[in-house]
């Protein structure tokens, strides 16, 4: 079972605040994720690490920021949140063995609703 | 690039139904091939998955072997369950040379199973 834990689960925001959310591995993995999921069911990739002070954009661009200054911890940050920043979040980490197809875990996700 | 077509959903069976859900890949190189499951409000979680041709996963009484000659990765079950009902993503991951590893995600399937 995997240990990728993601806070908060549910989050209703106004318009314009900032807003963090948190996804924190204790597998060691270096390799940390950011998928948006749409109300279509079709997940994006929009930021990536490889391991600390390592951050990407993924495929779908995003407003949101990310930063690695920890191995275990991989906060993503909204500056000033906006209604089409409603989404779900998911976080998730991946080991590096060969043998196990390099696995990616997910966390459990985070709604975050922008009113 | 990397990509993945899945079987469009919604899927609506019978319970004890045969199952099978689609899913064909393109992809540079050798990709470890994946199936998750996303049960409602939750994150997706590993269902199975393959790593080199014709290996087969299996778990929880589904299957899908990896066909390199079809680029295939099929979903199956032969009885499925209530509590079967889920979305369903088939996924891929490549290893970068320069280390740009990253999991391609199918649209997802909606499985629905009724009494």
């Amino acid at each position: 079972e995997a240990d990728i834990y993601q806070t908060p689960r549910y989050l209703v925001i106004g318009t314009g605040k900032k807003i963090t959310l948190e996804c924190s591995q204790t597998m060691g993995h270096d390799k940390m994720y950011w998928y948006q999921q749409d109300p279509g069911m079709e997940l994006h990739l929009i930021h990536y690490s490889y391991g600390v002070n390592s951050t990407e954009k993924g495929d779908l661009s995003s407003e949101s920021t990310v930063s690695r200054i920890r191995t275990e911890h991989f906060p993503l940050t909204l500056e000033s949140a906006r209604p089409s920043h409603t989404s779900q979040y998911l976080c998730a980490s991946s080991d590096e063995d060969p043998a196990s197809g390099n696995t990616i875990y997910f966390g459990e996700g985070s709604w975050l609703t922008v009113v | 690039g990397n990509s993945v077509t899945q079987m469009e959903g919604p899927v609506t069976l019978s319970e004890e139904a045969f199952l099978t859900i689609n899913c064909t890949y393109t992809a540079t190189g050798y990709p470890s091939l994946f199936w998750y499951v996303q049960y409602p409000g939750e994150g997706l979680q590993l269902l199975l998955k393959a790593t080199k041709a014709d290996d087969k996963g299996s778990n929880k009484g589904f299957e899908a072997t990896y066909r390199k000659e079809t680029t295939s990765f099929h979903l199956e079950k032969g009885s499925v369950q209530v509590s079967d009902s889920a979305v369903y993503f088939c996924a891929l991951f490549t290893s970068g040379i320069f280390g740009n590893e990253k999991l391609t995600f199918g649209t997802g399937t909606r499985l629905t199973i009724i009494p």
